[in-house]
Order: C-alpha cells, then structure tokens, then sequence
C-alpha cells in the first residue's frame, strides 16, 4: 500500500524568501505524484503532477516540484514567495494504475510573514 | 467559480437531524466524489460514483447515505451523525474514473459540518 508522509505540519517564512515543503512517499510500484493547494475556505486546487518524464515539474504560481526515486522524495519549492502563497499544502500519490486513488499527507501550512 | 458548487457551505445539526449535503459540476465529468477533512488528518474518500454508478464506498458509516441522480449532481444524506462527524465534506468530480490516479480531480469549496 501507498503513503505519503510531510515531514512539517507548519511552515512560516518572510515575504520573498525561498521555500521548502517536504513531501516523502512508499509505495512498491510505480507511483504518479502530486501536490495541491488549499488557500483558506476553499476547496483543493491542484498546483502540479508528476506522471512521467522529466523529474522537475513546474507548476502554477511559480512552484516547481523534483521527483527523486532514490529518496522516494517529492518536495515542493519555490524561490520567492507572495503573502498570497499563505495556504495550506497537500502532497499526494497514486499508484498509477488505472482506478487507483489518491492518497493525500496531512498537509503543510504554510504561512508568509511580511 | 470553481465549476464545482457545494451547499451548503455551512451547516450545524443535532444528532437526531436529518440534513442533506448537495454538490455539483458544472464541467461535463462523469465521475464525482465525497472527501472528508479533519483537522490535522489526511484526506478521506469516502464514496465514488462513476457515471451515476457507486464504485466505490469506503467503508464509511451508514448514517452517511449517498445519492448520485446523474452525472452533475451528488448528494450526501446524513441521519443520527456523532459529533466525531463534525468535518469539512468535499466534493470532486473528475472527467473519468482514471481520473483520479492521474490527479485530474476539481474540488468545490467544501460544506463545513458541525454536529452537536
């Protein structure tokens, strides 16, 4: 069975400096992975995915995302980052099988400071 | 406007109440979804429904009954909840069914339920 695991439940930084959410995974297969957003009273959005191909992914609102499958690692970055990033974060995994689910981390909140 | 509306946002009920949860898409999906957030918890799939047709149910309490009446619209029932059901409840569609293992899902704003 699949897990994901984010190593840090809270986050805080200042404005315009980089950012690291941690995002680790277990799975015996193959795995697709994703990461999605969830700004305050609002439903999931998804900010980026990773199904094959190149291992750095880019995604909306200037994040990017490296797969690494030696270290079943999967951390979301981004170099400069806006009060409006405040949101909470979810890493996710399938095992990339047609009907398989997604199984989503606890979530990183990530808070910017001005 | 996300393309997926849910009502209500917000909804306080007693133990013995009946309530209904409403969801819909307006993106031409066939497969919808209920989620569960708790605090501090991972996201719980709680029911499928591919084409009108529930796949899936994960095993979740019956006093949670779905409904699915065609492809843009899903409900969630709810009778005698506890309040350890006290969440907030997410509603996704996704193109198809595959959908789902690729990432394509479309949250709705999600309906927060207090049970007293």
């Amino acid at each position: 069975a699949q897990s994901v695991t984010q190593l840090d439940s809270q986050v805080p930084v200042f404005e315009e400096a980089p950012v690291e959410l941690r995002c680790n995974y277990s799975s015996s297969v193959s795995v697709y992975l994703f990461w999605y957003v969830q700004y305050p009273n609002q439903g999931l959005q998804l900010l980026l995915k990773y199904l094959s191909g190149s291992t750095l992914v880019k995604g909306i609102n200037g994040f990017e995302a490296e797969f690494n499958k030696s270290q079943t690692s999967f951390h979301l970055r981004k170099p400069s980052v806006h009060i409006s990033d405040t949101a909470e974060y979810f890493c996710a995994v399938s095992e990339g099988t047609s009907g398989s689910r997604l199984t989503f981390g606890e979530g990183t909140q990530l808070t910017v400071n001005p | 406007e996300t393309g997926v509306t849910q009502t209500p946002r917000h909804l306080v009920m007693g133990m013995t109440n009946k309530k209904s949860l409403k969801c819909e898409q307006h993106l031409g999906h066939n497969a919808m979804y209920w989620y569960k957030q708790s605090a501090k918890k991972p996201l719980e799939l709680m029911f499928v429904y591919n084409f009108k047709e529930q796949t899936e149910n994960n095993s979740v309490p019956s006093r949670f009954s779905p409904e699915c009446p065609n492809s843009s619209h899903l409900f969630l029932h709810l009778h005698t909840l506890q309040p350890e059901d006290s969440a907030l409840y997410l509603c996704a569609s996704s193109p198809e069914l595959a959908g789902v293992s690729t990432g394509e899902l479309f949250f709705g704003e999600g309906s927060r339920l207090t049970v007293l």
